[in-house]
């Protein structure tokens, strides 16, 4: 039971790039989030999806996209990355019901010079 | 949440000495708390929480305490093990499934 994985776990981009961090839960659950953590920082919510084909805005979402596949998977696109782009991206996901835990993956460290 | 900069708060205490970690969380209508460990290069992993409907949840060596007046959590740790070294995250949830954190407080176990 492997949880939530995200891949990749580095990336390095030059500024303007883009890339599509993935991930994936075999949990069967219906909410999945992405969330950014810079230095000495909480996480911070950047979009999440309730069910299989919605999705909403979080806290941060500009200069960023996402695709819910299907229910395992929830994709986060950057189109022009900026530097301040530069964090942690982690990824969670959650039961149906209000009120359960959110799952994290391990996380991916994006730099963007 | 409001961010605290690049400064987490750091609590240190000696091996075997109970920790309490203390949260202070931002909307009146959160009906749904966790309290998150984060060792360093990994995701957060769930410790244990509580609804607003109680004021104490226990668990193997962690208590929460709530304090809806105020609007404040706490985590304590019973003999605090070097293992439990870690950033710690208190999430309030208030809006469907969402989860808003707080900044953290780094808790360091001197052996």
């Amino acid at each position: 039971n492997a949880g939530v994985t995200q891949t990749p776990k580095f990336q390095v981009l030059k500024t303007g790039q883009s890339m599509t961090l993935q991930c994936a839960q075999d949990m069967n659950h219906n909410s999945m989030y992405w969330y950014r953590q810079d230095p000495g920082m909480g996480l911070r919510l950047i979009y999440y999806s309730a069910s299989e084909g919605t999705t909403d805005k979080g806290e941060v979402p500009n200069g960023y996209n996402v695709s819910r596949l299907n229910k395992r998977e929830f994709s986060l696109r950057l189109e022009s990355a900026a530097p301040s782009q530069t964090s942690v991206y982690f990824c969670a996901s959650s039961g149906t019901s209000r009120g359960t835990e959110a799952f994290f993956g391990q996380g991916t460290r994006l730099t963007v010079v | 949440g409001e961010s605290v900069g690049l400064h987490l708060p750091t609590l240190s205490v000696q091996e075997g000495d109970n920790s309490i970690i203390n949260c202070a969380y931002s909307n009146s209508a959160s009906d749904y708390f966790i309290w998150y460990k984060q060792e360093s290069g990994k995701g957060p992993q769930f410790i244990i929480d509580i609804r607003s409907n109680m004021d104490k949840r226990q668990g193997q060596r962690v208590t929460v305490l709530l304090n809806k007046t105020v609007k404040h959590l706490s985590l304590q740790i019973a003999a605090t093990q070097p293992g439990d070294s870690a950033v710690y995250f208190c999430a309030e949830n208030y809006n469907f499934n969402k989860f808003y954190f707080g900044s953290g407080t780094k808790l360091n176990v001197k052996p």
